[in-house]
């Protein structure tokens, strides 16, 4: 059974300052992992999807890495504003044809301005 | 092209009520998802369900749960016989059949507060 974790739970940083948050996953079979950003009393934003064959995937000032074989992924943000606090989650999808999601329990972020 | 949509977003019921959230896939989508996240946990698997048909049920719980995804409207999940415990946020997510990598899209969820 996959088993995803995030750490840490909480994390608060001065503006300006670069974000690094963990993901880490038992089973290293995956198709992709994706990351999202929550907002308190909102959805689901997702932020970047990478598939198993890739290593890194980049969107703005946001870049994600993939390590299966260590079952790792990070999440960088750089230069954060307070704009960026929020909770990231990372949802990992085991094969291509299953459709069932495994999530890590988020790490939430203030940025203080 | 609207989103993915869910109703209400909030809903308060007591102990023993019933609950019913609903949930409109995004435009073209058939196939829905519905999760459920505690307090302080990540999201977990519920039900798949394609138009009129349940695909996988295994994350549902064995009682008082249910889901339906009728050829016509929304999809509904219905908690019968709420208790304090069935307090969460109940996400769905729904993908296009043509899609092969089942690239979910989320909704903003249902806050159900039991009291």
């Amino acid at each position: 059974k996959q088993e995803v974790t995030q750490i840490p739970a909480a994390l608060s940083v001065p503006e300006g300052e670069n974000l690094v948050l963990n993901c880490s996953f038992t089973d290293s079979a995956i198709y992709n992992l994706q990351w999202f950003r929550q907002d308190p009393g909102k959805g689901l934003t997702s932020l970047l999807l990478i598939q198993s064959s890739q290593r890194e995937q980049t969107s703005g000032r946001l870049n994600a890495s993939l390590d299966k074989s260590s079952g790792r992924s990070t999440l960088y943000i750089a230069a954060s504003q307070p704009g960026d606090s929020a909770t990231y989650l990372c949802a990992v999808r085991p094969r291509s044809s299953d459709y069932k999601l495994s999530f890590g329990a988020g790490t939430t972020v203030t940025v203080r301005a | 092209n609207a989103g993915v949509m869910q109703n209400p977003r909030h809903l308060v019921r007591r102990r023993g009520q019933e609950a019913r959230l609903r949930c409109s896939p995004m435009k073209g989508h058939s196939h829905v998802y519905w999760y459920r996240q505690l307090p302080e946990e990540g999201l977990k698997f519920m039900v798949y369900l394609q138009k009129e048909n349940i695909i996988d049920e295994s994350g549902m719980p064995k009682e008082r749960f249910s889901a339906e995804f009728p050829k016509e409207g929304p999809s509904i999940l219905r908690i019968q016989q709420v208790v304090r415990g069935d307090s969460a946020a109940y996400f769905c997510a729904s993908s296009s059949p043509g899609a092969e990598d089942y690239e979910q899209y989320f909704g903003p969820g249902t806050r159900l507060t039991v009291t």
